[in-house]
C-alpha cells in the first residue's frame, strides 16, 4: 500500500520568511496530492491540492510542486504570517488515501 | 467543518464502557469516512461508506469497533468495550469522491478512556 513520509516534523520561521514542507510517497499509481491545515481543536482543512498531470499549482501565498519521477511533492508558503501557524498534512491518493505524519509550523512574530 | 457535525466533542469514560460517536453530514456528499488521530500513528482511515454502504473497513482495528450509516445524514462509530489505547480524536469526513476531491472534516470527538 501507499506510504507517505513528511519532513520536517517541526518548523519555526520568522514572520515574513518562507516555509517549505516536503513529502515523498511510494505508490507510483497515486494521482492526487492534497495538503491540509489543522488548527488547534479543529479538523483538517484543505488548503491546496495538485493532480498528477500538473507540476505546480499556486494560490496566493501558497504553492505546491510535484515531481512524479522522484515521487515527491512540496508545499511552499511565502510571506508567512502568525495565522499560518498550524499542523500541515500532506496526503497521497492511489488505491488508498494516506496522510503524512504532519509538520507543526510555528511563525514567530 | 460547517458541513459535518460531530458529537460528543469530548468524552471521558472508563475502560470497558461502550462508546458511541456520532456524525451528521450535510446532504449531497456520497462518501463518509471515519478517521482516528493519535500522536503516534497520525491520521488513520478506519472505514468509509458510499451511499450509506460500508466499502472498506480494513482500517477498523478490532472487532470492538463497529460503524453504521443508517441513512445519508447520520453515522455512528461504536467501541465496545473501550480500552485506554482507544484514546484518540475521531474525525468524520465527507466527500463527493473516494479517490480525489476535497475531504470536509468535522471538528472531531476527543475520546479519553481511563
Amino acid at each position: 500500500g501507499e506510504n507517505v513520509e513528511q519532513h520536517p516534523s517541526t518548523l519555526s520561521v520568522q514572520e515574513g520568511d518562507s516555509a517549505v514542507i516536503k513529502c515523498t510517497y511510494s505508490d507510483s499509481a497515486s494521482n492526487y496530492f492534497p495538503w491540509y491545515k489543522q488548527e488547534l481543536g479543529k479538523g483538517p482543512q484543505l488548503i491546496i491540492d495538485i493532480r498528477s498531470n500538473v507540476g505546480e499549482k499556486k494560490d496566493q501565498r501558497i504553492a505546491v510542486t510535484l515531481n512524479k519521477t522522484a515521487k515527491h511533492f512540496s508545499l511552499h508558503i511565502t510571506e508567512t504570517q502568525p495565522e499560518d501557524s498550524a499542523v500541515y498534512f500532506c496526503a497521497a491518493r492511489g488505491q488508498n488515501f494516506v496522510f503524512g505524519p504532519g509538520t507543526r509550523l510555528s511563525v514567530l512574530p | 467543518d460547517a458541513g459535518v457535525i460531530q458529537s460528543p466533542r469530548h468524552e471521558v469514560t472508563e475502560m470497558g464502557q461502550e462508546v458511541t460517536l456520532r456524525c451528521k453530514p450535510i446532504s449531497g456528499h456520497d462518501y463518509l469516512f471515519w478517521y482516528r488521530q493519535t500522536m503516534m500513528r497520525g491520521l488513520e482511515l478506519l472505514i468509509y461508506f458510499n451511499n450509506n454502504v460500508p466499502i472498506d473497513d480494513s482500517g477498523m482495528p478490532e472487532d470492538r469497533f463497529s460503524a453504521k450509516m443508517p441513512n445519508a445524514s447520520f453515522s455512528t462509530l461504536k467501541i465496545q468495550p473501550s480500552e485506554p489505547r482507544d484514546s484518540a480524536v475521531y474525525f468524520c469526513a465527507i466527500s463527493n469522491s473516494a479517490n480525489t476531491g476535497e475531504l470536509f472534516f468535522g471538528e472531531g470527538s476527543r475520546l479519553t478512556v481511563l
